[in-house]
């Protein structure tokens, strides 16, 4: 157990809906980073929050959004949902902004259909 | 932005028999990971090395980052070894990169 809680595990959801994925970072972790794991794409980079803060961003849709609450915990907006969007959503957590090991949660699996 | 190249692509093995992974990266790198995929999906973390040596049970790893290359070994695999090995870099704050992985079968 990474101690990075991620809800739901799963979720089915159809094409363009909305939704909305929750992060629960390990205690006293201030970044969060989201990734997106599909088939043909690998694990990509999304966005990274340090103590409520935007401070990197990847490959992010604009039907994306992400924020980080005072309590540290993330959530991962995903709209207009389209078939390609299905994939394995991580989130993981460091301590700080660089240098630090990441742990990541167990993810939540999307599929859109 | 950095290019992550890992080594080979798949592998397969016998169980008991040891196997080297490598990492291969474009650039310098504040922080350098190894994680095992399982076959549930979790990401596993294995080692925060962006330099020298660590040894994990039969697992150890070593990453040379004046020549910009860590491995990974496996010494007498199991079965529950199999999945993908994923190096992930990061060259300074924010995202890391992650390798193609590689995917790795012990067989019994």
């Amino acid at each position: 157990d990474s101690g990075v809680t991620q809800t739901p595990k799963h979720l089915i959801t159809a094409t363009g809906q909305r939704v909305t994925l929750r992060c629960s970072p390990r205690s006293g972790d201030l970044s969060v980073y989201w990734y997106q794991q599909s088939l043909d794409q690998g694990l990509q980079f999304l966005i990274q929050y340090y103590n409520g803060e935007e401070r990197a961003k990847g490959n992010i849709l604009e039907r994306f959004s992400a924020q980080q609450f005072p309590d540290l915990h993330s959530e991962l907006n995903l709209s207009s949902l389209e078939l390609g969007d299905s994939a394995l959503y991580f989130c993981a957590s460091s301590s700080g902004l660089v240098g630090n090991t990441i742990y990541f949660g167990e993810g939540s699996w999307l599929t859109v259909v | 932005g950095i290019q992550v190249e890992q080594s080979p692509p798949d592998l397969i093995l016998q169980e008991g028999a040891n196997s080297t992974l490598r990492c291969n990266f474009s650039d310098s790198v504040n922080n350098l990971q190894w994680f095992h995929q399982n076959p549930w999906g979790q990401l596993i973390n294995l080692f925060y090395i962006p330099s020298g040596t660590k040894q994990n049970g039969r697992l150890s790893a070593t990453t040379v980052a004046t020549e910009r290359y860590s491995l990974l070994y496996i010494s007498s695999s199991q079965t529950t070894d199999s999945g993908v090995y994923f190096c992930a870099v990061n060259p300074g704050a924010g995202k890391s990169t992650f390798g193609d992985g590689t995917t790795l079968t012990v067989k019994p």
